[in-house]
């Protein structure tokens, strides 16, 4: 079945740090990739999607490339904030006979230090 | 963007008792919605799948007796835990997607049991 792995965590940075958080996958047909942000006590806010191989998606400095050949969707921002502190997840969605799924990987918890 | 809401944000009951979780799409209609579960440092688990009109569909695992969902309209799903007990205590999460499949997600509901 579908899957997704990312690193564990928790990641510590230092403000202004570059920031990494690795996400493959393992899936039939052609998924969409996310990435979600979940900060203390919410729900899940999208960060940014992919929606086919080599799309790059974007947002608030963070961004992700969808690579088929070795099937990741690794999160990268060049200079992370303390605000930027919370948990990631990395996911994959599909639509096929099962109708649409979203399947997520266990997420990575992110500390910024200021 | 699409707002998805959920009510009540945090609820305490006791043993025993049942609890309603309200999820509604604010500005869209939803062709389908979404019942995550969370337990505390962990990924999201889907419960079940729910389409206007029509019966859920429930995750292997989940009783579908004890998770009572309700699908009355393109705006509106409810879940309601029946006769809960101190190991329902979690973090329920809501999502609805629109015709494009953009998935949206609710800001969550607290359930403590006590």
């Amino acid at each position: 079945g579908n899957s997704v792995t990312q690193m564990e965590g928790p990641v510590t940075l230092s403000e202004e740090a570059f920031l990494t958080i690795n996400c493959t996958y393992t899936a039939t047909g052609y998924p969409s990739l996310f990435w979600y942000v979940q900060y203390p006590g919410e729900g899940l806010q999208l960060l940014l999607k992919a929606t086919k191989a080599d799309d790059k998606g974007s947002n608030k400095g963070f961004e992700a490339t969808y690579r088929k050949e070795t099937t990741s969707f690794h999160l990268e921002k060049g200079s992370v904030q303390v605000s930027d502190s919370a948990v990631y997840f990395c996911a994959l969605s599909t639509v096929g006979g099962g109708g649409f799924k979203t399947i997520f990987g266990a997420g990575t918890r992110l500390f910024v230090k200021a | 963007g699409a707002v998805v809401s959920q009510h009540p944000s945090w609820v305490i009951c006791k043993s025993g008792t049942s609890v309603k979780i309200e999820c509604r799409s604010l500005d869209f209609q939803a062709t389908t919605m979404f019942w995550y579960r969370q337990f505390p440092k962990q990924s999201l688990m889907l419960m079940a799948t729910s389409n206007e009109g029509s019966k859920a569909t429930y995750e292997q695992g989940v009783e579908k007796d004890k998770f009572l969902i309700n699908h009355a309209s393109l705006t509106l799903s409810t879940l309601t835990v029946t006769s809960a007990h101190p190991e329902d205590s979690s973090f329920y999460i809501c999502s609805a997607i629109q015709d494009d499949y953009e998935q949206y997600f609710g800001p969550g509901t607290r359930l403590t049991v006590t």
